[in-house]
């Protein structure tokens, strides 16, 4: 079945500083691929995504880029601030209704 | 617009016992999906639920069970309860299949289980 490799598990950078989390994907059907936010006592939330025929994808601050040859993609969020301090999940979907997530980076944002 | 809500938020049974937890997804949305969320496994879908009827399964043991209503309004139930049920249970819901786009989650509802 698919497996998702997020890497790093923990992150912690300066305020504005960049961090980069990095998702690893094996099965090639996959073709939309969600980045979610965590806050503690809350229920994932949707911050950006991907699909497939796309390169790379921005939005103010965060941005993703999709590599389908390597099977892989990546989170990048310039400029931190300490609000963005939270764990954040990537996830690989199938048309086939598939939907594996990575295990979790916790990214702390120190002011 | 209402976000996801889930009911009850928190809750606490006996081993061997059942639960049935509620979800209703935003207005119009057909899908509503189900995660378990826990520090060991990470976030593992359970069941996806489109026009009542379920469209997809994870990898979870029959004890896990879920419907879901013409208002789109899901349940899922656990019988049998073990310890290793003790989890936060998060649904899902979105306009068209879920693994297709947007998914908006809500807040969990959090289950130990003693």
């Amino acid at each position: 079945g698919e497996n998702v490799e997020q890497h790093p598990s923990t992150l912690s950078v300066q305020e504005g500083d960049s961090a980069v989390i990095k998702c690893t994907y094996s099965d090639s059907a996959s073709n939309y691929f969600p980045w979610y936010k965590q806050e503690l006592g809350k229920g994932p939330q949707l911050i950006i995504d991907i699909r497939s025929n796309v390169g790379e994808k921005k939005d103010q601050r965060i941005a993703v880029t999709l590599n389908k040859t390597a099977k892989h993609f990546s989170l990048h969020i310039t400029e931190t601030q300490p609000e963005d301090s939270a764990v954040y999940f990537c996830a690989a979907n199938t048309n086939a209704g598939k939907s594996t997530f990575g295990d979790g980076t916790t990214l702390t944002v120190k002011p | 617009k209402a976000g996801v809500t889930q009911t009850p938020r928190y809750l606490i049974k006996t081993r061997g016992q059942q639960v049935t937890l509620s979800c209703s997804p935003i207005s119009g949305h057909r899908s509503v999906s189900w995660y378990q969320q826990t520090p060991g496994q990470g976030l593992q879908f359970l069941f996806e639920y489109f026009s009542e009827t379920q469209r997809n399964k994870g990898n979870f043991p029959g004890r896990f069970s879920g419907r879901q209503f013409s208002n789109s309004r899901s349940e899922m139930n656990v019988s049998t309860l073990e310890l290793g049920d003790s989890a936060l249970y998060l649904c899902a819901s979105s306009l068209g299949r879920a693994t297709l786009g947007e998914q908006y989650f809500g807040p969990g509802t959090r289950l130990t289980v003693t």
